[in-house]
């Protein structure tokens, strides 16, 4: 039932920008985009999320196309501690909020 | 604050055995969720709870899973009996009702043998 689309694995030289892409084709117009990663053992961790609009905060930065059907999130720095399993979720509103996590993409930071 | 605690951490069972997970969400946060992750997979919704009422249990299979949180506060997740096809991580989480971030707490991974 996911509703997105993300590569399964990624690299990023430590210190680099890391762009994750995501693809939601069929995405709704009350549809949020979330962006969960989730390190080893632990539990997923919330990351940002935006309708249509830009979005940045400390953590990253998302863009979203204009015509919604895609997105990417952007770490502008990465870290080897960015090394995690990043999930591109779409929010669904039918009188309570629904995410559907897909298979996410594992991003390797290499130093 | 404190985050979400869950209970135990592991666990290992023979199938058609009984298990039981608890999960104590972030004070204040009404809104509970149970999620299964089986390896290499992302989460998937088991069922979500407003307050001490079900919101959404479509993906919980039935016949073997139950979940309460009867007083609207910590919640317990239920199988019985296992199946060797239950072996995953639990993840519960939570948040506010209007809010747009869940707390995952650290999961309880379950071996069925």
């Amino acid at each position: 039932d996911a509703k997105t689309t993300q590569p399964p694995s990624m690299d990023c030289a430590e210190g680099r920008a890391a762009n994750l892409p995501c693809n939601h084709s069929t995405i709704s117009g009350n549809e949020y985009v979330y962006w969960y990663r989730q390190i080893h053992s632990q539990g997923p961790q919330y990351i940002i999320h935006g309708l249509k609009n830009n979005e940045t905060n400390e953590m990253a930065s998302l863009i979203i196309t204009e015509d919604r059907k895609s997105s990417t999130l952007i770490l502008p720095h990465a870290t080897l501690r960015d090394t995690a399993v990043y999930y591109c979720i779409v929010r669904v509103y039918n009188n309570f909020n629904k995410f559907y996590f897909g298979s996410g993409t594992k991003l390797n930071v290499k130093p | 604050e404190a985050g979400v605690a869950q209970s135990p951490r592991y666990k290992i069972i023979e199938k058609r055995q009984s298990v039981a997970f608890w999960c104590n969400p972030i004070s204040g946060h009404a809104t509970l969720y149970w999620y299964q992750q089986i390896l290499g997979q992302g989460p998937k919704l088991l069922i979500q709870f407003q307050n001490n009422g079900v919101v959404d249990d479509s993906q919980l299979p039935k016949d073997r899973f139950s979940a309460e949180r009867l007083k609207g506060v910590d919640s317990t997740l239920k199988i019985q009996p296992a199946k060797l096809e239950d072996s995953a991580v639990y993840l519960c989480a939570s948040s506010l009702p209007d809010n747009n971030e869940q707390f995952f707490g650290p999961g309880t991974r379950l071996t069925v043998l």
